[in-house]
């Protein structure tokens, strides 16, 4: 079946550090990988998110790079900040069904 | 700014009792995801709808577990009779729907149900 692999499951960084969360997934049709942060006792919150027809996207510190052929996509923080701090994930999803498989999260901490 | 809600934001109940959770999506979207959130098992999609009608509820335990869109503006997910091991915090997240280009999904503040 689908399915979303993630690693680390968790990521200590030196606050100014870069943090790279990567993420596989099985499907070959996923067509749209969105990035989820969640902070404790929070909702999810979309951060980026990218299409197939796309191999990179930024947005100020964040980035997300997608390799179809290995079926992989990242998350690249740059200049982390203690506000940084949250578990990550990332998702898959097929345009004919909108539903998204997620990855097991990535528990990021930036220290001061 | 537009947000799913979702109500109650905490339920404590005893095990074998009712327990109804309300969720009423971004105005406008078409498609509501229920999903299921545990240490153990992380994001579990259990049920979603679009233009209030089923679409997948394989992820959803069928005896215990139903999903109803009573109408546009509201989706509930209902457990009778609940269990412990249902304990767990239960988010709504709405979409445009694919059809629309409407990939994004917004997610609720969520229900932290707790089963004793």
């Amino acid at each position: 079946g689908e399915n979303v692999e993630q690693h680390p499951s968790t990521l200590s960084v030196q606050e100014g550090d870069s943090a790279v969360i990567k993420c596989t997934y099985s499907d070959s049709a996923s067509n749209y990988f969105p990035w989820y942060k969640q902070e404790l006792g929070k909702r999810p919150q979309l951060i980026i998110d990218i299409r197939s027809n796309v191999g990179e996207k930024k947005d100020q510190r964040i980035a997300v790079t997608l390799n179809k052929t290995a079926k992989h996509f990242s998350l690249h923080i740059t200049e982390t900040q203690p506000e940084d701090s949250a578990v990550y994930f990332c998702a898959a999803s097929k345009s004919n069904t909108g539903k998204l498989i997620f990855g097991q999260g990535t528990t990021l901490q930036v220290k001061p | 700014d537009a947000r799913v809600t979702q109500t109650p934001r905490h339920k404590v109940t005893e095990m074998g009792q009712e327990v109804t959770m309300r969720c009423q999506p971004i105005l406008g979207h078409n498609t509501v995801f229920w999903y299921r959130q545990t240490m153990m098992q992380g994001l579990e999609l259990l049920a979603y709808f679009r233009n209030r009608a089923p679409l997948d509820d394989s992820g959803m335990p069928k005896d215990r577990f139903s999903a109803e869109m009573p109408d546009a503006t509201l989706a509930t997910l209902k457990i009778q009779p609940s269990e412990p091991r249902d304990s767990a915090v239960y988010f709504c997240a709405s979409a445009l729907g694919p059809g629309q280009g409407g990939y994004e999904q917004y997610f609720g503040p969520g229900t932290r149900l707790t089963v004793t």
